[in-house]
């Protein structure tokens, strides 16, 4: 089975420039998780979503953050414009549902912003 | 709201000595525990989990860990630690009306030398 697929794998953009994260989850599960992992705030849970709607958007940092999950295979985590400060690992996650299940992980995106 | 502190941001062991990596939960709700590992440049990997069944979990990789309400532990343990269990590890909190939202400890960075 193919697990959680992020893209690109690494990402290096230039400050004010419009960065797009995307995700493809594992099939069938219906939860997903977008986080943020830097040396100084460890990981944060940037937004999830459940069945395609949002649930808890509250760790998005500011306004040039926005995610989307058009359908249950596929989301999209977007910067614009974008920020030194923005530079992490970006990952994804998904489970089955929101019953205390565990999340898997994808390999992440890194993202350096000049 | 919840809480994970992880004693100890760096553990260093000899290999075949015991592995101890301490997490201690906050959670007014009855929490579920999960322990997560990270090799470099990868995402994160399910250990264990705890959801309110046995105390004494045993996860992937020989790791196992108790859990203790009385002490709001949640400890990792491995009797005879290998060179391949250098990576980061994380503990994670989840439970009540925050079901899905892992909260997580800062990370515990394992050094195995020989």
């Amino acid at each position: 089975d193919a697990g959680v697929i992020q893209s690109p794998r690494h990402e290096v953009t230039e400050m004010g420039q419009e960065v797009t994260l995307r995700c493809k989850p594992i099939s069938g599960h219906n939860s997903l998780f977008w986080y943020r992992q830097t040396m100084m705030r460890g990981l944060e849970l940037l937004i999830y979503f459940n069945n395609n709607v949002p649930i808890d958007d509250s760790g998005m940092p500011e306004d040039r953050f926005s995610a989307k999950m058009p359908n249950a295979s596929f989301s999209t985590l977007k910067i614009q414009p974008s920020e030194p400060r923005d530079s992490a690992v970006y990952f994804c996650a998904s489970s089955s549902d929101l019953s205390h299940n565990e999340q898997f992980f994808g390999p992440g995106t890194r993202l350096t912003v000049l | 709201a919840q809480s994970v502190t992880q004693l100890g941001s760096h553990v260093s062991v000899s290999e075949g000595a015991l592995v101890l990596l301490r997490c201690n939960y906050s959670s007014s709700v009855p929490p579920y525990l999960f322990w997560y590992v990270q090799y470099p440049n990868q995402g994160l990997q399910l250990l264990l989990k705890y959801t309110s069944a046995a105390t004494l979990v045993k996860g992937i990789n020989g790791f196992e860990a108790e859990f203790k309400k009385s002490e709001t532990s949640f400890h990792l343990t491995k009797p005879s630690a290998h060179m391949s269990d250098a990576a980061e590890y994380f503990c994670a909190v989840t439970g009540g009306t925050s079901y899905g939202k892992l909260t997580f400890g800062q990370g515990t960075i394992l050094t195995v030398h020989p």
